[in-house]
């Protein structure tokens, strides 16, 4: 059970816009920034969003993030098929003194 | 352009032992602080560890999973990173990245594979 919260799974369909939410504590979302990485098929994961809403260059604008408290968010718009991918956020605990990782959301477009 | 390239990984007994290198290139190596994540058969990914710069005393920070099993060091000379885990046991069967950065991972390696069974 993994102490930052996502849903496991999430859908749209072509052009829709979806949104990702990762929940988690005072002690790490609440203090720290939330970074957001996706995973194609049988590649490693790559950098999507950091220090919670910014873009390495290359990302599409499609893919923005935002915090708000104990919580944050990864939204897609514009959904393409090549954004089917699993999706996680990361954000470091303050008080475990570890990098958390988030359980994974699986994005299907329908 | 970076590469990170693990190797070492393979099959192993419970109760044994492994050490993953992860050679770099395309960035100044020594200036870096690199991390170690894996990602179990599930999909879940898990922080092993990281360790900072010479110049910051190449400490090292460990997950709890794998705390006090494991030992991250570096070899800037050569440019690599090193992962050693010992008492290993089934559940740490999983791929084993080599990362840049502390969480931001701005660069993967392609991952080395590691089965823990008898």
């Amino acid at each position: 059970q993994s102490v930052l919260t996502q849903p496991p799974s999430a859908s749209g369909t072509p052009g829709q816009r979806v949104t990702i939410s990762c929940s988690g504590g005072a002690s790490n979302i609440g203090k720290n920034w939330v970074y957001w990485y996706q995973q194609l098929p049988g590649t490693a994961p790559k950098l999507l969003i950091y220090r919670n809403y910014q873009r390495p260059s290359g990302v599409p604008d499609r893919f923005s993030g935002s915090k708000s408290g104990t919580s944050a968010s990864l939204a897609i718009s514009g959904l393409r098929s090549e954004d089917e991918a699993d999706y996680y956020c990361v954000t470091w605990d303050d008080s475990l003194y570890v990098v958390l990782f988030g359980g994974g959301t699986k994005l299907t477009v329908l | 352009e970076v590469q990170l390239v693990e190797s070492g990984g393979g099959l192993v007994k419970p109760g044994g032992s492994l050490r993953l290198s992860c050679a770099a290139s395309g960035f100044p190596f020594a200036n870096a602080l690199m991390t170690w994540v894996r990602q179990f058969p599930g999909k879940g990914l898990e922080w092993i560890g990281r360790i900072k710069t010479k110049s910051n005393g190449e400490a090292a920070a460990y997950g709890a999973a794998v705390k006090d099993r494991v030992t991250i060091s570096r070899d800037d000379s050569k440019n690599t990173l090193y992962l050693e885990m010992n008492s290993l046991k089934t559940e740490d069967t999983g791929i084993y990245y080599c990362t840049t950065g502390d969480s931001g991972f701005a660069h993967w390696g392609q991952g080395a594979l590691v089965t823990v069974s008898s």
